[in-house]
């Protein structure tokens, strides 16, 4: 079965500085990957999302991904990180069965 | 997320009282999905269901229980088995069939034990 690890669980970094959220994920074939960010007490918005083709995605809000099938992974970045980009980020892998795994999330603080 | 409601944002339970979650959709998507999240704990699927009339369990679904009368309503009930019931739900939906669509989520009830 698929699976995700977020490695980080808490992360700080300072206003302008770059980011980068770290995934890697179990499946034996070509997974389907996606990254949500969840603001507190609200729920999940799709960040971006890939499904084959290009190994960086766009996505919005000025966010990345690239798909490293080497590494199994699956980072998000941004070059420069904005005060209301503090929430808590989630990667998630879909196996084409309807069953999709989430990571247990990275949570992001940001520093004036 | 627009076109997905949940109520109530906030549910109180009481000792041996079954309680329901609603959720409902006017985006004409097949799949409805029923999460619970837990601090440092990600997402876990409780129940899904792909069409009217049917729904599956998903890793968790002990003391939960759903229906699928309508395609635009997924109610979540938690029963009084359900022990440890403190905990933020989410339900989301999707397009059903292959997992290469993204779901798509309400903004969630939290429910705690009185």
């Amino acid at each position: 079965a698929q699976s995700v690890t977020q490695p980080d669980i808490h992360i700080t970094v300072s206003e302008g500085a770059s980011l980068e959220l770290r995934c890697n994920y179990s499946y034996g074939a070509t997974p389907y990957l996606f990254w949500y960010v969840q603001s507190p007490g609200q729920g999940l918005q799709l960040l971006l999302k890939y499904f084959s083709g290009d190994t960086l995605v766009q996505g919005i809000k000025g966010f990345e991904a690239e798909f490293k099938r080497s590494q199994s992974s699956f980072n998000l970045r941004k070059p420069s990180v904005h005060w209301s980009d503090a929430a808590e980020y989630f990667c998630a892998v879909g196996a084409g069965n309807n069953d999709m795994r989430f990571g247990a999330g990275t949570r992001l603080t940001v520093k004036p | 997320d627009g076109g997905i409601t949940q109520s109530p944002k906030y549910l109180f339970r009481k000792e041996g009282q079954n309680v329901t979650l609603s959720c409902e959709q006017n985006l004409n998507h097949d799949a409805m999905y029923w999460y619970r999240q837990d601090p440092g704990q990600g997402l876990r699927l409780i129940y899904y269901s792909q069409i009217v009339n049917d729904f599956q369990k998903g890793d968790i679904a002990e003391g939960y229980s759903v229906s699928r009368e309508k395609k635009e309503s997924f109610p979540l009930t938690v029963t009084s088995a359900q022990k440890n019931p403190t905990a933020f739900y989410l339900c989301a939906i999707g397009r059903g069939g292959s997992s290469n669509q993204p779901q798509h989520f309400g903004d969630g009830t939290r429910l705690s034990i009185l």
